[in-house]
């Protein structure tokens, strides 16, 4: 089982660009988590996802910042029109069921440095 | 509102000996889980170890193990016989339900050193 997997590691855009990152959760798993860890901070909460659904999104900004999990393929964040602010790391988790008292596994994240 | 404060951005410990990273949290809740994750230069988010509140017995995982004071509302995890490997940092989190979805609630993390 390959875990949790994001894709890039790291990714850097130029101001107004758009930023896109994947994140293909465990064989099996079809709940998505997204984080966001700004520099020296821990993680917070930006949108749950399952299948083409968006279940909860009260962590993501209320511009730029769209997610999805399609029916196929993986979830994908996407910042559109990036500024300085977005520089950070961008964690994906999955989990097989809604309810986990186990924790989520996490992915490696995805670096965004903006330009 | 649920918080979760590490109060010490930075630790040190001499290998081979025991170090405690401090986890306290605020909740109304009687009922919840809380986690310590570790996140080597790597940036993989490791899960560490769990406990569940209605649980009185401290939990343990190998060389890892927390002190758990609900009333004082104190989540601290001791790490013996420390290795060069257990560098890394170290976030505590309390897991919370609200409207159906479970989310963390991270602290802002401890940055434990091993020195040789």
């Amino acid at each position: 089982n390959a875990g949790v997997m994001q894709n890039p590691r790291h990714l850097v855009r130029r101001r107004g660009q758009e930023a896109r990152l994947r994140c293909s959760p465990m064989k099996g798993h079809s709940h998505v988590y997204w984080y966001r860890q700004l520099p020296e901070e821990g993680l917070k909460f930006m949108v749950y996802l399952q299948k083409e659904n968006i279940i909860d999104e009260s962590g993501m900004p209320k511009e730029r910042f769209s997610a999805e999990f399609p029916k196929e393929g993986p979830s994908i964040l996407r910042i559109q029109q990036v500024v300085r602010g977005d520089s950070a790391a961008y964690f994906c988790a999955s989990s097989q069921m809604r309810d986990t008292n186990y924790g989520y596994t996490f992915g490696s994240g995805t670096r965004l440095t903006v330009v | 509102a649920q918080t979760v404060t590490q109060s010490q951005p930075e630790m040190s410990v001499q290998e081979a000996e025991t170090v405690t990273l401090s986890c306290t949290y605020d909740t109304s809740e009687s009922d919840y889980y809380l986690f310590w994750y570790k996140q080597p230069p790597s940036r993989q988010m490791i899960l560490v170890i769990r406990q569940e509140a209605y649980k009185q017995q401290n939990a343990t995982e190998n060389r890892f193990s927390v002190n758990f004071q609900k009333a004082a509302k104190s989540f601290s995890l001791k790490i013996s016989d420390s290795q060069l490997g257990d560098a890394a940092m170290y976030f505590c989190a309390y897991r919370i339900s609200t409207s159906g979805t479970y989310k963390y609630i991270f602290g802002t993390g401890t940055r434990l050193k091993v020195l040789a």
